[in-house]
């Protein structure tokens, strides 16, 4: 079974555009969460969709949106892009019912110039 | 706020012995899920092991171990046989057993870890 994908894996913009990062969840798995990591915040949490509903959401300003799609893909958008969004961007997928056991995709890694 | 801490950025250990990572968390709850991920250089994170809060039973796989302190509020993680494959950042993290409501996963800071040949 394929695991978790990211496209793009790495991005760079400049600071004031916005940007689009995909996810495709592992067959099966309903749920996709997303997460910032940075070095000096450390990994944090950005928001959760299952079917296609925002579940959860993080400490994150409104230019951070998401989406899930009916196949379970999710996109995160970033508008107004600052130098502190540069990090790199993790999605994970997980079923229903082991929603805690997460599956990590490589990451999207994000430089805003 | 539940909150975990990670008080070893760094740890090292020679090859095929053993190495423990600790974890220490805080939280009001009585029903969580506590986790070690493993992050190798490739970025790729992967779930090593995972306790339940309710299970006295300290989580075993394989090589890898925790000694689960729920009074004591500590997870710490023990890798025996140690392999250079084993390098890599060590997260611990914590979540709420509640469905949805602010139970996002809590990560702590990290341990890179190194296995020396």
């Amino acid at each position: 079974k394929a695991g978790v994908t990211q496209t793009p894996r790495y991005l760079i913009k400049t600071r004031g555009q916005q940007v689009t990062l995909s996810c495709s969840p592992i067959s099966g798995h309903r749920s996709v969460s997303w997460y910032q990591q940075t070095p000096g915040q450390g990994l944090q949490f950005l928001f959760e969709y299952f079917s296609e509903t925002q579940r959860n959401k993080g400490n994150f300003p409104g230019r951070f949106s998401g989406r899930q799609f009916s196949n379970s893909r999710s996109e995160m958008n970033v508008s107004t892009l600052e130098l502190g969004d540069s990090a790199l961007y993790l999605c994970a997928s997980s079923t229903r019912d082991r929603y805690n056991e997460q599956f990590f995709g490589p990451g999207t890694r994000l430089t805003v110039l | 706020a539940q909150t975990v801490t990670q008080s070893q950025p760094e740890m090292s250990v020679q090859e095929a012995e053993t190495v423990t990572l600790s974890c220490t968390y805080d939280t009001s709850e009585s029903d969580y899920y506590l986790f070690w991920y493993k992050q190798p250089p490739s970025r790729q994170m992967i779930l090593v092991i995972r306790q339940e809060a309710y299970k006295q039973q300290n989580a075993t796989e394989n090589r890898f171990s925790v000694n689960f302190q729920k009074a004591a509020k500590s997870f710490s993680l023990k890798i025996s046989d140690s392999q250079l494959g084993d390098a890599a950042m060590y997260f611990c993290a914590y979540r709420s057993a509640r469905r949805y409501n602010n139970n996002d996963m809590r990560f702590g800071a990290g341990t890179r870890l190194t296995v020396k040949p």
